[in-house]
């Protein structure tokens, strides 16, 4: 069993939906949550991290966390056509005060259509 | 501007050579990684570094090996050893005591063997 699952889609919605992206995990030593934005061939980008269960709002973006169910999702607002990308979650453990370990879900693709 | 920058973009290899990826970093982070990303697979840690002249394993270090004479330089070598190289090979530095969000992630190379 994989240490975190991310449903793969591909989710395709009409622009102006709502989408919720999800994940779950295993490792209850994962302390800091991400969510990555990766366009087709580019690295990925960091839309929000959060650190404990609860909400936490950035525009039209909303990330969620429930350490007890270990499940952190992602809402979008209002989705556009420039949301259309490749959506990663990411968990950390720290192994020294310089450095954090990384582990990615495989990653949705989203596309928002006119 | 701070950044990462790989290159190159795009590298091709033939059966039995050795390949070097090259990672370098404006960015006056102590920490740098290289991951390995396949379709279906997320991002998977070969190499992590926290010091200059310091380096440890990750996930997959099997085939790989890396140097780290340099807090700017993080090259990665593909050897020979490595059975399967072609991906999209990332870099990315941390800020230190941030937890895991403070990644900064390099545009990528991809790698293909011929």
């Amino acid at each position: 069993q994989k240490e975190v699952e991310q449903d793969p889609g591909p989710l395709s919605v009409p622009e102006g939906a709502i989408v919720s992206l999800n994940c779950t995990y295993s490792n209850s030593a994962f302390q800091y949550f991400m969510w990555y934005r990766q366009y087709s061939r580019k690295g990925p980008e960091l839309l929000m991290y959060t650190y404990s269960s609860g909400n936490k709002e950035d525009g039209r973006f909303t990330a969620q966390v429930d350490k007890s169910s270990k499940y952190i999702s992602l809402f979008i607002r209002d989705s556009q056509p420039s949301d259309s990308a490749t959506y990663l979650c990411a968990m950390s453990v720290v192994v020294t005060g310089t450095a954090s370990k990384l582990t990615f879900g495989t990653g949705t693709r989203l596309q928002v259509t006119l | 501007d701070g950044g990462i920058t790989q290159s190159p973009k795009y590298l091709f290899r033939k059966e039995g050579q050795n390949v070097t990826l090259s990672c370098e970093q404006n960015l006056n982070h102590d920490a740098m990684y290289w991951y390995r990303q396949d379709p279906g697979q997320g991002l998977r840690l070969i190499y992590y570094s926290q010091i200059v002249n310091d380096f440890q394993k990750g996930d997959i270090a099997e085939g790989y090996s890396v140097s780290r004479e340099k807090k700017e330089s993080f090259p990665l070598t593909v050897t020979s050893a490595q059975k399967n190289p072609t991906a999209f090979y990332l870099c990315a530095s941390s800020r230190p005591g941030t937890g895991g969000y403070g990644y900064t992630f390099g545009s990528g190379t991809r790698l293909t063997v011929v």
